[in-house]
C-alpha cells in the first residue's frame, strides 16, 4: 500500500515489560514523526527524524522511551519497563520533507498499546 | 508552551452548517490544521491555512483564521451524517511537530 503502516495495530503486555512498535513510512519520505494520543485527547508529539538522526526528541516523556531509524526508513518506537500510564495509541506520520513543498503529514492507523 | 483549545462536543442535524472553533497561543505558528478522526481509523488532514491568510476555502470547507485572536475556525456547509467524526485543531511552529487540541466530536443528527 501507499500509505504509512504500522504494526502491530494492537500490543497487549504486562508492566514492566518492553515493547517495539514499528512504522513503515511512506516511500521518499524523509521526515518521519512520533505521537502519543491518550484516551479522550489529541495526539501529543513524542520524537520527530529527519533521515536517519532525531532531529527533536524534546516530547519523549522519559529515559525509558527510545526511537530509532537506522537506515532512514523504517522506525522502531521502544519502551523500557512499561507503565500502565503507557497505554494510548502511538501514531507515526511521515512528510516528504518538513514543510517544503507541502506541511502535510500523513498518519497511520495507529498502534493501541495496554499495559496491564 | 503551545495550547490549543476547542470545545469538545459539537451536535448539528443534517444540512446545517457546522462551524467548530479552535484558539491557540503560539503566535509564531507558520501553518494551521484541521484534521478528521473517525473511528478506528488514523487521522486524515482535511486542510490547512498558512498563517498569513485569513481564509481559504476548499468545496464545502471553509477555514477563517483571526490572528490577532489567535482564533482559527472550520466551517463545513450542508454537514452530512458522515461528517461525524472528532475534528482536530493543530498548530505548527518553527519546529517541525505538530500541537493538537483535545478535540470537538461533532455528531450530525438525521
Amino acid at each position: 500500500g501507499a500509505g504509512v503502516s504500522q504494526t502491530p495495530s494492537n500490543k497487549v503486555t504486562e508492566k514492566g515489560k518492553y515493547v517495539e512498535l514499528r512504522c513503515d513510512p511512506i516511500s521518499g519520505h524523509t521526515a518521519l514523526y512520533w505521537y502519543r494520543q491518550s484516551l479522550g485527547q489529541g495526539p501529543e508529539f513524542l520524537i520527530y527524524f529527519q533521515g536517519t538522526g532525531a532531529a527533536d526528541d524534546s516530547g519523549l516523556p522519559n529515559d525509558r522511551f527510545f526511537a530509532v531509524r537506522p537506515e532512514g526508513s523504517v522506525s522502531t518506537l521502544k519502551i523500557q519497563r512499561t507503565e500502565r500510564g503507557d497505554s494510548a495509541v502511538y501514531l507515526c506520520a511521515s512528510s516528504v520533507s518538513p514543510r517544503d513543498p507541502s506541511p502535510e503529514q500523513f498518519f497511520g492507523p495507529g498502534t493501541r498499546l495496554t499495559v496491564l | 508552551g503551545e495550547d490549543v483549545e476547542q470545545s469538545l462536543f459539537l451536535s448539528v442535524r443534517e444540512g446545517d452548517s457546522s462551524v467548530i472553533n479552535c484558539t491557540y497561543t503560539d503566535s509564531s505558528s507558520t501553518y494551521l490544521y484541521w484534521y478528521k478522526q473517525e473511528p478506528g481509523a488514523g487521522l486524515q488532514l482535511l486542510t490547512y491555512i498558512f498563517s498569513n491568510m485569513d481564509m481559504k476555502q476548499d468545496q464545502r470547507l471553509t477555514v477563517l483564521l483571526n490572528k490577532k485572536d489567535k482564533h482559527l475556525s472550520l466551517r463545513i456547509a450542508d454537514t452530512q451524517t458522515g461528517d461525524s467524526a472528532i475534528y482536530f485543531c493543530a498548530e505548527g511552529g518553527g519546529a517541525n511537530n505538530l500541537f493538537f487540541g483535545t478535540g470537538t466530536r461533532l455528531t450530525v443528527i438525521p
